[in-house]
């Protein structure tokens, strides 16, 4: 079966704008967490979606948001985008317990 | 605060030896550890996974050692190949309400030597 999707795998965009990343789990599962990948910070959790809720979140500001839809695909959401914003995001979804993740290939995001 | 660290930054290793990456951690409370492996452009991939009521498991050429003891993991990695090269990362399942919450370490460069 089909693995982790995101979507765009790459993005450019200017200090100020906001974006948005998309994460389809693998079919049945019903978590999606999202992590942001730099070379400094290394892989850092931003938070997880269960049944459309947020479960758990991570120490990043307001800027960085996220929802889930009721087919589990998730959405994250950066507002007012600055230079240190520029990662790969990478998104990972289990069956919704404490599980296996399994991750997508990322969104590299760029902040020019 | 706490945190769950790599020892070692970089690894190289002859084609053929065994590679064993290690990892500390330091929530005893912790109780689910995974491996990943990533690839340059790729995100993590999968290796291994293990409970804190178990001491090791095995899987594909890879073991997982736990020592809830001393707080530590370790990888190993028989008969190293060149397409094991990759940065090996471990990371520890925090989350709240038996969710998903990885808390990764640093990472380690495995290179393979032909």
């Amino acid at each position: 079966k089909a693995g982790v999707t995101q979507t765009p795998r790459y993005l450019i965009k200017t200090r100020g704008q906001q974006v948005t990343l998309s994460c389809s789990p693998i079919s049945g599962h019903r978590s999606v967490s999202w992590y942001q990948q730099t070379p400094g910070q290394g892989l850092q959790f931003l938070f997880e979606y269960f049944s459309e809720t947020q479960r758990n979140k991570g120490n990043f500001p307001g800027r960085f948001s996220g929802r889930q839809f009721s087919n589990s695909r998730s959405e994250m959401n950066v507002s007012t985008l600055e230079l240190g914003d520029s990662a790969l995001y990478l998104c990972a979804s289990t069956t919704g317990g404490n599980t296996e993740a399994f991750f997508g290939q990322g969104t590299r995001l760029t902040v020019v | 605060g706490e945190s769950v660290g790599l020892h070692l930054p970089t690894l190289s290793v002859q084609e053929g030896d065994n590679s064993i990456i290690n990892c500390a951690y330091s929530n005893s409370a912790s109780d689910y550890f995974i491996w990943y492996k990533q690839e340059s452009g790729k995100g993590p991939q999968f290796i291994i996974d293990i409970r804190s009521n178990m001491d090791k498991r095995q899987g594909q050429r890879v073991t997982v050692l736990l020592n809830k003891t001393v707080k530590h993991l370790s990888l190993q990695i028989a008969a190293t190949q060149p397409g094991d090269s990759a940065v090996y990362f471990c990371a520890e399942n925090r989350g709240n309400n038996a969710g998903n919450m990885l808390t990764f370490g640093g990472g380690t460069r495995l290179m393979v030597k032909p």
